[in-house]
């Protein structure tokens, strides 16, 4: 069983267009996360929750929106993308938001044309 | 505030030889640090984790870091490379403070030449 999963793993938009990305995890964890990892592999915290409450959001273009509807899934909503928006998007959870070793997707690989 | 500094971009070695893949931290707090490895095209999988209980903290794959206060290191070593090692390691800080963000280092590709 798949512990943290994501869908798609591949997604190739126009620039303009809005799209999602869907994460759920069957770990049981309180916290998930957004990360994006640009092109050179740099890795950069967007956003967190915890029990479906908002507790990180770093400085990410409001464009970028995400949706907790229950514990295990932590959607992203990109509108309006942009060719810089092109990334590997990772999702992770933790059981808890203190001190707590993350558990990574696959990732989505974002390529906006 | 904490931050993590990988030491080296690249690093090569041959089968059957040592690993050593540096990370020196700041933190102003008693840091939790973590090494994550990244295969080509997969996601992040946790080598081993540093939680302030022994200093010598053993993980998968025959992977260890020690944690040096003195030296606000991190270093990850291995006694014996092989070819399934090659990829990228992340040296990762969290704060104590709850809600805090893992800091991830800017990566180390390990190659490994047969």
């Amino acid at each position: 069983d798949t512990a943290v999963s994501q869908t798609p793993k591949y997604l190739v938009t126009q620039m303009g267009n809005d799209k999602s990305i869907k994460c759920e995890q069957n770990l049981g964890h309180d916290t998930m996360y957004w990360y994006k990892q640009d092109s050179k592999k740099f890795l950069k915290i967007m956003f967190s929750y915890n029990n479906k409450e908002l507790i990180i959001n770093e400085t990410v273009p409001n464009r970028f929106s995400p949706k907790s509807p229950d514990k295990a899934h932590l959607n992203l909503h990109i509108n309006s993308l942009e060719l810089g928006d092109s990334a590997v998007y990772f999702c992770a959870s933790s059981l808890t938001w203190v001190r707590s070793e993350q558990y990574f997707g696959p990732g989505t690989r974002l390529t906006v044309t | 505030a904490q931050s993590v500094t990988q030491l080296d971009s690249h690093v090569s070695v041959s089968e059957g030889t040592p690993v050593l893949l540096r990370c020196n931290y700041s933190s102003s707090y008693s840091p939790s640090l973590f090494w994550y490895v990244q295969h080509p095209n997969k996601g992040l999988q946790l080598l081993l984790k540093y939680t302030s209980a022994a200093t010598l903290v053993k993980g998968i794959n025959g992977f260890e870091a020690e944690f040096k206060k003195s030296e606000t290191s991190f270093h990850l070593t291995k006694p014996s490379a092989h070819m399934s090692d090659a990829a990228e390691y992340f040296c990762v800080v969290s704060g104590a403070q709850a809600g805090t963000a893992l800091i991830f280092g800017k990566g180390t590709t390990l190659s490994v030449s047969s």
